[in-house]
């Protein structure tokens, strides 16, 4: 069975940093494009970034470019993201998704994580 | 980046009866359509993919079509468990793959 668990959310004050973690079971996860999708209060879904199966190739948003850093650890099928210089409007909850080979949509997310910055 | 617009926002429903949501690409994005389902409090689930799939241990009540730019997801007997908000995405052009503001779903 396909499971993801999401951590390291919290309240964070402007400016301040915060790393989420992604713990994957269940599928190969080092053959799987593995993504962040955030989700602010009462709002719908935004994609945040993606990283490639070996890790190699990243994609960002534009409202997170520069400030977000995707990263994998295939070793203990680990997913993280790095956020620095956190914003109000960074504020919801963060899903790590997993997308299906090819031309396909994201298949399994996780039960996600609150990330709330506010002073 | 492509502008994903679904009609309506609110759709107020009879259990048993059918429900039809709407989904609008600002362009064409061929059969790279996918419906999730989401609950309060839970992430979203995949219904359909490629614009008409169902996704693995979806009922057949759920049906998706269209293709370019005008998509539709049918339940055709609504059920209690469906009352949710769907979102459509388009992956045709990813990254992003952005998505639509979303249809609530509601008891009439």
């Amino acid at each position: 069975e396909v499971q993801m668990l999401e951590s390291g959310g919290g309240l964070i004050q402007p400016g301040g940093s915060l790393r989420l973690s992604c713990a994957a079971s269940g599928f190969t996860f080092s053959s799987y494009a593995m993504n962040w999708v955030r989700q602010a209060p009462v709002k719908g879904l935004e994609w945040v970034s993606v990283i490639s199966g070996s890790g190699d190739i990243t994609y960002y948003a534009d409202f997170v470019k520069g400030r977000f850093t995707i990263s994998r650890d295939n070793s203990k099928n680990m997913l993280y993201l790095q956020m620095n210089n956190l914003r109000a409007d960074d504020t919801a909850v963060y899903y790590c998704a997993k997308k299906e080979v090819g031309s396909r949509p994201f298949d399994y997310w996780g039960q996600g994580t609150l990330v709330t910055v506010s002073s | 980046e492509i502008v994903m617009t679904q009609s309506p926002a609110t759709l107020s429903v009879s259990p048993g009866e059918r429900a039809t949501l709407s989904c609008r690409a600002s362009q064409r994005v061929s059969s790279n359509l996918a419906w999730y389902q989401q609950k309060p409090g839970q992430a979203p689930r995949l219904l359909i993919y490629g614009a008409s799939t169902r996704a693995t241990g979806i009922p057949a009540r759920f049906s998706g079509s269209g293709s370019g730019t005008e998509f539709t997801l049918t339940i055709s007997s609504l059920q209690s468990e469906d009352f949710a908000v769907y979102y459509c995405q388009q992956y045709n052009n990813w990254p992003p793959g952005t998505f639509g503001q979303g249809t609530k779903v509601e008891i009439k």
